[in-house]
């Protein structure tokens, strides 16, 4: 079975600051990760996945298969981050295949 | 369309009455997905579709809900006689392919049963 965990529910920064969110994951084959952010009444879109290997907005995430892992990092935190995260997971075959399995989200708050 | 639309925004019934959500996926997008997002907590897949076809329906509840993609059509998420804990936002995807594309979402339906 594919689960996602987002350890940290709310997070609060201040602007400039550096901040990680934490996504932790298993499943048993090689799975895509991806970041998903909610903005204010807004949609939920792609940030950022694993095989593309890029930075958006300043984002970054690296999977780390040894610790399943795929932390999100920025190193100078934006008011306009503000916002929902999601970490998910898509399995890359079998029962698991094509759909998303989400973590529980972290409400991420940039103070000015 | 260049959004995944979802209609309605908000849906109110009473429990035991039957509610209908659609969701029109964007254009040349072969697959649909719905989930379940009950109190802002984590997302629970439901039901996908390759064209009109079912692709998986392992999230589905074996009573009550039902959902279809039929051509031409926006696709449904039915559920007949709801109860309290239907009350969720329900959020509709499309995507080109199962893997190495992305899953674009629409704005969602929030259901509340009363």
């Amino acid at each position: 079975a594919q689960r996602v965990t987002q350890p940290e529910k709310l997070l609060s920064v201040f602007k400039g600051a550096p901040v990680e969110l934490k996504c932790n994951y298993s499943y048993s084959g090689s799975p895509e990760l991806f970041w998903y952010v909610q903005y204010s009444r807004q949609r939920l879109q792609l940030l950022l996945r694993h095989i593309s290997r890029e930075s958006i907005k300043g984002f970054t995430a690296d999977l780390n298969k040894g610790e399943t892992s795929f932390h999100l990092k920025k190193p100078f935190a934006q008011e306009e981050d503000s916002a929902m995260y999601y970490c998910a997971l898509r399995g890359a075959g079998g029962t698991s295949y094509g759909k998303l399995t989400f973590g529980q989200g972290t409400i991420l708050t940039v103070h000015p | 369309g260049e959004e995944v639309a979802q209609t309605p925004k908000h849906l109110v019934r009473g429990e035991g009455q039957k509610a209908k959500l659609y969701c029109a996926p964007i254009k040349g997008h072969s697959y649909v997905f719905w989930y379940q997002q009950v109190l802002k907590n984590e997302f629970k897949f439901l039901i996908s579709f390759q064209n009109e076809n079912v692709f998986d329906e392992t999230g589905m509840p074996k009573e009550r809900f039902s959902a279809k993609c039929l051509p031409n059509s926006p696709c449904s998420l039915e559920i007949q006689a709801t109860k309290l804990e239907d009350s969720a936002v329900y959020f509709c995807a499309s995507s080109q392919g199962l893997a190495n594309t992305e899953a674009f979402f629409g704005q969602g339906t929030r259901l509340t049963v009363v």
